[in-house]
């Protein structure tokens, strides 16, 4: 049981958008910033999104990230085939001397 | 470019203790949080834990009384020691760095499997 939830499945089909919800507490999310991760089959993951909805050097604007109160969500339209993946959600806790959660991901199907 | 390459034994035996060495390359190790995550197969991301060249730790409270972080800055190393595993703690680990301008994962190693067996 992952601290962060996240639905464990979306889809899509090529050139839609999709969003996927990260839904938290006042410990985490409430308190503390969101950062979205990508992650394929057999590589490292990849930061996506940091600090709610920033976008590093060579992510697509595609993507965007949002946060209000203990919830997050991300983003993604124009959807692409490549953009089939995991995607997770991460945010730090305060609570119990403070430590990183995830949410238990989200695999997303381009159909 | 910081790269990060973790090593260590990819089988071991249920109560022994993980040990794995994640080297840094392309950047020093002093400064920045540096961190262990693991992802057992089928399953998601679980963050174990980090610490700061200056000395502070943050661990998962699940796996606290089981989990130690060291680093050798000689050698632009650190380590992970996870003690008493079970089969429970097989999966994919990762050693990953956090942003310069922020305090996510910007940097990740490959991930090593590591498969806990009696």
């Amino acid at each position: 049981q992952s601290v962060l939830t996240q639905p464990p499945s979306a889809s899509g089909t090529p050139g839609q958008r999709v969003t996927i919800s990260c839904s938290g507490s006042s410990s985490n999310i409430g308190s503390n910033t969101v950062h979205w991760y990508q992650h394929l089959p057999g590589t490292a993951p990849k930061v996506l999104i940091y600090s709610n909805n920033v976008r590093p050097s060579g992510v697509p604007d595609r993507f965007s990230g949002s946060k209000s109160g203990t919830s997050a969500s991300l983003a993604i339209s124009g959807l692409q085939s490549e953009d089939e993946a995991d995607y997770y959600c991460a945010s730090w806790d305060d609570s119990l001397n403070g430590h990183w959660v995830f949410g238990g991901g989200t695999k997303l199907t381009v159909l | 470019q910081v790269q990060l390459q973790e090593s260590g034994p990819g089988l071991i035996k249920t109560s022994a203790t993980l040990s794995l060495t994640c080297t840094v390359s392309g950047g020093s190790i002093s400064s920045y949080f540096w961190n262990w995550i693991r992802q057992p197969a089928g399953k998601g991301l679980e963050w174990i834990g980090r610490f700061h060249t200056s000395g502070s730790t943050n661990y998962n409270p699940s796996l606290k009384s089981r989990v130690t972080m060291s680093v050798d800055t000689s050698k632009n190393q650190f380590s992970l020691k996870l003690t008493s595993v079970t089969a429970a703690d097989t999966a994919v680990y990762y050693c990953a760095r956090d942003g310069t301008y922020s305090s996510s994962f910007a940097y990740w190693g490959q991930g090593t499997l590591v498969t806990v067996s009696s």
